[in-house]
């Protein structure tokens, strides 16, 4: 019954490589989200789809590419990985747009190391 | 700019200690604030929310937070923590989901 289910949990691969990892919500949830989280915890938001449209897109640099194929999907492709790219990704969804009344809810985060 | 901040970076307790974690808000607008538990090695999970309303707010767990406008803050409290509340702790809040540091809480048994 998982509500927000990403996979790979883990994912290792050597720098220069091209990567994918996917996010599925059952929830009915309109919006999704990307967060990356860094080795000190830090959690930033890259990108925020609403009904396959992207409405947030942050100071991320191009070789991440979100990709919506259905509200209930979003998949985050990575190219020419480097070493600052290891982290957690979360993926996460809520009811609505904005945050501004509706909690989000969270994946269980893929773990990515760049060898 | 919009910003969340947390000023324990890590904290230790024992158990049955009380626990407050402070967090201060710099955004107009709509006030929306949460506070989210990321257990080790989980996903984070929505400890109570504050939208309007009572500016005490009781979430789950145990866990109660207070939203006072004339401080910009939205501080977390539980009267006694437990080993299990172990954790990292998120205060968040704005338009686009700003997160604060986090908090590491350690409590010992």
């Amino acid at each position: 019954d998982t509500a927000v289910s990403q996979t790979p949990k883990y994912l290792v691969t050597q720098m220069g490589n091209d990567k994918s990892i996917k996010c599925e919500q059952n929830l009915g949830h309109d919006t999704m989200y990307w967060y990356k989280q860094d080795s000190k915890k830090f959690l930033k938001i890259m990108f925020s789809y609403n009904n396959k449209e992207l409405i947030i897109n942050e100071t991320v640099p191009n070789r991440f590419s979100p990709k919506s194929p259905d509200k209930a999907h979003l998949n985050l492709h990575i190219n020419s990985l480097e070493l600052g790219d290891s982290a957690v990704y979360f993926c996460a969804s809520s009811q609505s747009p904005g945050t501004a009344d509706q909690p989000q809810h969270f994946g269980d985060g893929t773990r990515l190391s760049i060898l | 700019a919009q910003s969340v901040s947390q000023h324990n970076h890590h904290v230790i307790l024992s158990e049955a200690a009380s626990l407050e974690l402070g967090c201060n808000y710099s955004y107009g607008g709509t006030v929306n604030l949460f506070w989210y538990v990321q257990y080790p090695g989980q996903h984070l999970q929505l400890l109570l929310k504050y939208f309007s309303g009572d500016p005490l707010v009781k979430g789950i767990k145990g866990f109660e937070a207070e939203f006072i406008k004339s401080k910009f803050s939205f501080n977390l409290r539980k009267p006694s923590v437990q080993w299990s509340d172990t954790a990292e702790y998120f205060c968040a809040g704005g338009g686009k989901l700003i997160f604060g540091q986090g908090t590491e809480l350690s409590v010992k048994p």
